[in-house]
């Protein structure tokens, strides 16, 4: 089955710099990658996504990038702000079936 | 917030007994999820149903049963068999969009049940 690592697991910034988070799958056919937020006690909820046909997507301060060949794909976040601390996981998904990251805990310091 | 429901938010059970979570939609959605969230693990899919009266075992579905009797409703059971029950659960659904170039799998999350089992 799929396998996705997540990396790293916990990330500290300060405020205004930019945070990347990486993650690697193992099954070619997986076909769509989103990114969800889970802030402390409430559900995660998607961010941003990229399907395999495309190599980068960005919406305002979130970008993700996807290299298929490597099968590795990362969220990039510039001009971070406080609230943007929460966990962050990524997700490969094949025909409904999604498979996890362990998540990366982000902690924006002001 | 809503569209997906948990209940209740907070069960507490003695060893030994079963218990029912119960998961609601109201988004018209085909496929429904239950995951299992541990601290420092990450998501890990117990069950998905991706049609009425049809389920699949995910990663760790030793322990747990699911039905999926109607559309909007996917009950998961922690069993007695479950040897380390204590966690946060979380239903999700999705709509599972597949047109070339357009796929979306994203999957909508309910507010989750923290069962604790002593």
């Amino acid at each position: 089955g799929e396998n996705v690592e997540q990396h790293p697991s916990t990330l500290s910034v300060q405020e205004g710099d930019s945070a990347v988070i990486k993650c690697t799958y193992s099954d070619s056919a997986s076909n769509y990658f989103p990114w969800y937020k889970q802030e402390l006690g409430k559900r995660p909820q998607l961010i941003i996504d990229i399907r395999s046909n495309v190599g980068e997507k960005k919406d305002q301060r979130i970008a993700v990038t996807l290299n298929k060949t490597a099968k590795h794909f990362s969220l990039h976040i510039t001009e971070t702000q406080p609230e943007d601390s929460a966990v962050y996981f990524c997700a490969a998904s094949k025909r409904s079936k999604s498979t996890f990251g362990d998540g990366t805990t982000l902690t924006v310091k002001p | 917030d809503g569209g997906i429901t948990q209940s209740p938010k907070y069960l507490f059970r003695k060893e030994g007994q079963n218990v029912t979570l119960s998961c609601e939609q109201n988004l018209n959605h085909d496929a429904m999820y239950w995951y299992r969230q541990d601290p420092g693990q990450g998501l890990r899919l117990i069950y998905y149903s991706q049609i009425v009266n049809d389920f699949q075992k995910g990663d760790i579905a030793e322990g747990y049963s699911v039905s999926r009797e109607k559309k909007e409703s996917f009950p998961l059971t922690v069993t007695s068999a479950q040897k380390n029950p204590t966690a946060f659960y979380l239903c999700a659904s999705s709509i599972d969009y597949y047109e070339p170039g357009q796929t979306t799998y994203e999957q909508y999350f309910g507010p989750g049940t923290r069962l604790t089992v002593t």
